[in-house]
């Protein structure tokens, strides 16, 4: 079986501050990882994903996240928050290979930026 | 443009009354997933299908039925069994292939009245 923890239902920021948004996950063999982006009233937008080659893995906007096995964790960062990164972010992770590509989903951490 | 359309954006529903959300892809892909959001609960699968005419239950597929007659389309019926359907119903599609990314829909949001 396989689970995603998002710790932090809401995070506030402040403008050109770092984000840190943190993923958990469980996963009885090696997992692919998954960070979503999603604006109100819309689609689910892919950040970036990690599928066992460089743990650190670069996605759009400027964010990345960092696979650490040992933590079992998959933690997004941005360096410095823009009022745009407002939204919701999901951790996702795909682990079970006998059930193609089912994506097991994180509750979702919303960003509030302030000014 | 190659992409994902859900359709309609709003659909309101009267209780006991059967409701079908379309969802079609002109991407070429194997996978289609449909997709239940609700307030803090992130995404929940509902039915996936890997291949034409074959498709598979999610983790709360009760009251709802799905066909894949078609590559491109993946229709969901919320049918009157299901107990609480208001939400928001997100559509995907992947190649099905390992870490294939999923593309997601706009979502449609049903509210029953």
């Amino acid at each position: 079986a396989q689970s995603v923890t998002q710790l932090g239902s809401h995070v506030s920021v402040s403008e050109g501050a770092l984000v840190l948004l943190r993923c958990n996950y469980s996963s009885s063999v090696p997992p692919y990882l998954f960070w979503y982006v999603q604006y109100p009233n819309q689609g689910l937008q892919l950040l970036l994903k990690y599928t066992s080659a460089a743990t650190l893995v670069k996605g759009i906007n400027g964010f990345e996240a960092e696979f650490k096995k040992s933590e079992t964790s998959f933690h997004l960062t941005k360096p410095s928050a823009h009022m745009s990164d407002a939204a919701e972010y999901f951790c996702a992770v795909s682990a079970d290979k006998a059930a193609g590509n089912k994506l097991t989903f994180g509750g979702g951490t919303r960003v509030l930026v302030k000014p | 443009d190659g992409g994902i359309t859900q359709s309609p954006k709003y659909l309101f529903r009267k209780e006991g009354q059967n409701v079908t959300l379309s969802c079609e892809q002109n991407l070429n892909h194997d996978a289609m997933y449909w997709y239940r959001q609700d307030p803090g609960q992130g995404l929940r699968l509902i039915y996936y299908s890997q291949i034409v005419n074959d498709f598979q239950k999610g983790d709360i597929a009760e009251g709802y039925s799905v066909s894949r007659e078609k590559k491109e389309s993946f229709p969901l019926t919320v049918t009157s069994a299901q107990k609480n359907p208001t939400a928001f119903y997100l559509c995907a599609s992947s190649l099905n292939r390992g870490a294939d990314t999923q593309y997601f829909g706009p979502g449609t949001r049903l509210t029953v009245l």
